[in-house]
């Protein structure tokens, strides 16, 4: 089946640096991919919807400048912290999709990220 | 977007069949239902989905009443590794490209 691997799985960082989160589909090449956020005991919220060799879409409320977004192949997305501080601290989660593919989303393993 | 509807948490015993329900009751006639599950501090995996027809495969079976307003999904034996939360999502078509919008899904726990 389709795999995505997310890569670190855990991070920690310092107030105010910046982090990087890889998104990368191994066995397909994902025309879309989408990252979510994920704080405690509640639900993913989708941050935006990044198609290959475009600018990312971002939902409402989430930082474009903070959150910045690169999906410069069809096999890898990158989402960075900018200027991380403590409430950034959250599972990051990413998605890819392939049209006409069977399960047409497969989710990465997910990114811890605390930042202190 | 077309709104689901679940129960935040379900119980199980070991062995026997899971039932979760989902309702959507605004879902339009091109919108699949999607099942995915979240086991904890993983990525979501999927289970299942259908347009109107029931479906089955090797991990579950999703039953779509006739209306399409409603649907179930059948784990035929659950197992402790099947304790996760449970997303049922209406797929949402958009021209800027198909998205999923997870809502508080169902917490199961199956107990030994």
């Amino acid at each position: 089946g389709a795999v995505v691997s997310q890569h670190p799985s855990r991070v920690i960082c310092k107030s105010g640096t910046s982090v990087k989160i890889e998104c990368r589909s191994l066995d397909f090449q994902a025309t879309t991919m989408f990252w979510y956020r994920q704080f405690p005991k509640q639900s993913l919220m989708l941050m935006a919807t990044s198609n290959e060799g475009s600018k990312a879409t971002y939902e409402q409320g989430v930082e474009k400048d903070k959150f910045l977004i690169n999906h410069a192949s069809l096999t890898l997305s990158t989402l960075t912290v900018t200027s991380a501080h403590p409430e950034d601290s959250s599972f990051y989660i990413c998605s890819a999709y392939l049209h006409g593919g069977n399960y047409g989303y497969t989710f990465g393993s997910g990114t811890r990220l605390t930042v202190v | 977007d077309a709104k689901t509807t679940q129960p935040p948490s379900m119980d199980c015993a070991e062995g026997r069949a899971a039932n979760l329900p989902c309702n959507h009751s605004t879902i339009s006639g091109n919108e699949y239902v999607y099942w995915y599950r979240q086991i904890h501090s993983q990525g979501p995996q999927y289970i299942i989905h259908g347009l109107k027809n029931n479906e089955t495969n090797e991990m579950a079976s999703l039953i779509i009443t006739e209306d399409r307003k409603s649907s179930t999904l059948i784990l035929p034996h659950a197992t402790l590794r099947d304790t996760a939360v449970y997303y049922c999502i209406v797929r949402v078509e958009e021209t800027s490209g198909s998205r999923l919008t997870f809502g508080e899904g169902t917490q199961l726990t199956v107990n030994p």
